[in-house]
């Protein structure tokens, strides 16, 4: 059962623009949320993340929302620069088990033209 | 600065073969992870140690599949007689014991099953 969802397997955007990213979550669990960015012939590496008792958290360019009555969070880029290009994975946790103990979604392979 | 380092990068071997993996994580992380991760899907959860202890192995891990961690420094992951079905990217993590959910990962073990 895939408690994580990311529904757009692909985004296209222009450089300098805002790259939005969602992704879904079924289980009501889950209070610790993270977005992982991964470059061809590399492990994921850990972007942002966000505790369930915050909706929002900033870092640079990157911002995640969290919408816990929706199961739903964010991931948005501003501005989009070419670097950015790469598969983005949402994953969630239930920090009572385990904080490395993730859900992973199936990744949003985003591009970034010029 | 090392990071976590995973032994073979890849690895071709008929149906029925045993085939063993090595992840050496960053020096002082406790937690080790293992995650497999097939086309298009994210990475899924195989199972984590604390130390040398395996505290939790997921149902996706069958008996032909073991993982050790002997001294709490590097572990090993073997699939024994393998099938069609293994084939996958296999990446190992680590992470500090209180961090929140950051894990470093390996640039993966690629696993194909003829």
């Amino acid at each position: 059962d895939q408690q994580v969802k990311q529904n757009s397997p692909s985004l296209s955007v222009q450089e300098g623009r805002i790259s939005i990213l969602n992704c879904d979550y079924t289980n009501s669990m889950f209070d610790y949320f993270l977005w992982y960015k991964k470059y061809p012939a590399e492990g994921p590496t850990f972007l942002i993340s966000i505790s369930s008792i915050k909706d929002k958290n900033e870092d640079g360019r990157f911002t995640v929302f969290l919408n816990k009555s929706a199961k739903h969070l964010s991931l948005h880029i501003v501005p989009s620069q070419p670097g950015d290009s790469a598969v983005y994975f949402c994953a969630a946790s239930v920090s009572a088990d385990s904080w490395g103990k993730l859900q992973f979604g199936a990744g949003t392979q985003v591009v970034v033209t010029p | 600065d090392t990071g976590v380092s995973q032994n073979p990068r890849h690895k071709i071997t008929k149906r029925g073969q045993n085939v063993t993996f090595r992840c050496d994580p960053i020096s002082e992380h406790n937690r080790l992870y293992w995650y497999r991760q097939t086309l298009g899907q994210g990475p899924e959860f195989l199972t984590y140690f604390q130390n040398e202890a395996q505290l939790e192995k997921s149902r996706l891990l069958s008996d032909r599949f073991s993982a050790e961690r002997p001294k709490g420094s590097f572990s090993t992951l073997e699939i024994q007689r393998t099938e069609q079905g293994d084939s996958a990217m296999y990446l190992c993590a680590s992470s500090l014991i209180g961090s929140t959910g950051e894990l470093f990962f390996g640039e993966g073990s690629r696993l194909t099953v003829l």
